[in-house]
């Protein structure tokens, strides 16, 4: 069953607006990543947070991470027309659980 | 090679037929993941290998599915007598596997039974 949840399931902006995606889960985590996929094929992978940092920046991108809340965010910052995708969180368990347990995403569409 | 790469890209099929589909990981990944995704969600794990085994199989649906990985390298994930419900995108992915880490995803196939 997925265990992470995104909200919203879908987010319209203007470009150059900011985008807050927001992820929840449900078991204690080794890290949390966010990946972003476009036209329903491969993944890409954004930024990894571990379980015991609370925030973390890449680019355009910020993600913070709250384990007493289970809840994880990623911002995009003066978003572009092409950060138009799909938004995927995606919790690593750790210990012998190898697999990614992913959320049911975020569309995000960036109008021009 | 340079990515995860997937084949084929679309297969469309009949209800009842068997279908196998290939995944061939980044070169030197050990650690090799197959998902499927549904329409409009997010990605259901179905298996993993670490090098040529198997220790987790936990999510495939059913044992109509089955997947191998021979030379530590391809990987198969095999779906037999495909019912409608086996229509998804299955995606594939490697890693180094020798600790957690970032996922490296192949474009997927789409599969449609009819």
């Amino acid at each position: 069953s997925q265990q992470g949840e995104e909200d919203p399931q879908a987010l319209s902006i203007q470009e150059g607006e900011n985008a807050t995606m927001n992820c929840s889960y449900k078991t204690s985590i080794n890290n949390l990543q966010w990946y972003r996929q476009n036209s329903g094929r491969g993944l890409v992978h954004l930024i990894l947070i571990r379980s015991n940092e609370r925030e973390k920046h890449s680019g355009r991108l910020r993600v913070t991470l709250d384990t007493s809340k289970k809840s994880s965010s990623l911002l995009i910052t003066a978003s572009r027309a092409a950060d138009t995708a799909s938004y995927f969180c995606a919790t690593d368990r750790g210990g012998s659980a190898r697999q990614l347990t992913f959320g049911s995403g975020t569309q995000l569409t960036v109008l021009p | 090679g340079a990515g995860v790469s997937q084949s084929p890209s679309n297969k469309v099929t009949e209800k009842g037929k068997d279908v196998e589909l290939r995944c061939d990981p980044i070169s030197g990944h050990t650690a090799l993941y197959w998902y499927r995704q549904s329409l409009g969600q997010g990605l259901e794990f179905l298996i993993y290998f670490q090098g040529n085994s198997a220790p987790d199989k936990s999510g495939l649906p059913s044992d109509r599915f089955s997947a191998e990985r021979t030379g530590g390298s391809v990987s198969t994930l095999t779906i037999q007598r495909t019912q409608q419900e086996d229509s998804a995108v299955y995606l594939c992915a490697s890693n180094s596997g020798g600790s957690k880490e970032t996922q490296y995803f192949g474009p997927g196939t789409r599969l449609l039974v009819l």
